[in-house]
Order: structure tokens, then sequence, then C-alpha cells
């Protein structure tokens, strides 16, 4: 089975700020790769496919990249509510596994 | 307008099983598959498997399989999945997700179902 390693486990920052949380997979999974945001209480929702392409309606402060193992997630200018629960996952085998999860904290 | 919705709630003993539905709507059904993932409370995505709602096809996780079954009713727009032989570590949130049949990425989920295990 593949492992997705996420760090950092939680981060805190500043309306405004720009942020990066990383993806690293256990073995090459091309660009099969997906974020997920999830607030309190509430579903996930998805961000970004392929690695790099933004999801229909998601604002474009976010944008992906990476290929093969590395990966990360950027928000370039933090808006108060982008504070959430930010996953990985891979779909390039089964199981489609996540990670573990960057909890995103106001400064 | 797409949409997963799923049903309510449950409350079971363990070894009883629990199955949740998921009515689909807004899009031709077999033309994704769903997959399904759940979360304990206060932790991270686990992915449970998926069922291919086209041909029936399914793949579980190993930590599930022979107690889990996924499958799909096209003349509903309905996917369900049943989980048995229930202990305290399955109270979890289930969600159903639509999956991309051609890459298996998930593009929706549903509102996710609390199933919780208790004597």
């Amino acid at each position: 089975d593949i492992q997705m390693t996420q760090s950092p486990s939680s981060l805190s920052a500043s309306v405004g700020a720009r942020v990066t949380i990383t993806c690293r997979a256990s073995q090459g999974i091309d660009n099969y790769l997906a974020w997920f945001q999830q607030k309190p209480g509430k579903a996930p929702k998805s961000l970004i496919y392929a690695a790099s392409s933004l999801q229909s309606g998601v604002p474009s402060r976010f944008s992906g990249s990476g290929y093969g193992i590395d990966f990360t997630l950027t928000i370039s200018s933090l808006q108060p509510e982008d504070f959430a629960t930010y996953y990985c996952q891979q779909y390039k085998s089964y199981p489609h596994s996540f990670g573990h999860g960057t909890k995103l904290e106001i400064k | 307008q797409v949409q997963l919705v799923q049903s309510g709630g449950e409350v079971k003993k363990p070894g009883a099983s629990v199955r949740v539905s998921c009515e689909t709507s807004g899009y031709t059904f077999t033309t994704y598959g769903i997959s399904w993932v759940r979360q304990a409370p206060g932790q991270g995505l686990e992915w449970m498997g998926w069922i291919s709602t086209y041909n029936g096809n399914t793949d579980y996780a190993q930590n599930v399989q022979g107690r889990v079954t996924m499958t799909a009713d096209s003349s509903t727009n309905t996917a369900y999945m049943e989980l048995g032989s229930l202990t305290s570590d399955d109270t979890a949130v289930y969600y159903c997700t639509r999956m991309l049949l051609n890459s298996g990425r998930i593009d929706l989920w549903g509102q996710g179902t609390l199933v919780t295990v208790s004597s």
C-alpha cells in the first residue's frame, strides 16, 4: 500500500500570509494526487486534482504542484474562510490512501 | 443540481450490522463510481473501498475486507454500504463520494452519516 505523509501536522498563520503544505508518497504516483479541505462538522470539499488542476469554483489563491513523490498545496494569501484541515489523497493505486491532515489555524 | 444525499445517523450494538445509503441526483448514475470514506471522531480520513456503478465491480480496503459490502442500484440511483460485525472502532462518520471512472479521483462528497457503535 502507498503511504502518504503530510507536513506539518498543524500550522498557525495570519490572514494574508502565504502558506505551503507538503505531501510525500511512499512510492511514485505520477500526478494522481488530490487535495481536500475540511471545516469542523462538515464534509470535505475537493480543491485540487491531478496534482495541480483546480476544481471548478475553487479560488485561484489555491494552487498545487508536484509529480512522482513530492507534492505541495499553496495558499497565496490566506483568507479567514481558509482556516480548516487539509488532506492529500493518492488515487494511483488501491487503496486510495489519505495523508493524516494539516490543521491550519489563525495566528 | 448534482448531489449525494445520505441516510440518517445510526446507533448499533457491537456485533450488529449497519447499512448506509447514498442517493444520487443530477447526473447519470452509471457514469461515475461511488467510493466510501470514513472518519473516526477527531481523526483523519480513511478510504474504505469503491464500487463501479457501471458493472458492479468492487475493491475494498484490507482492514474492512470480509465485513463490508458495497452495492449500487441503478433503478433508484442509490448506492449502499453495509458493514458487519461492528465494534466500537467502527464509530465514525461515513461519507459516500462520487468517483470518476477513468481516473479514480473524487469530485463530490455526501453530507456524511454518523454511525455510533455502543453497548
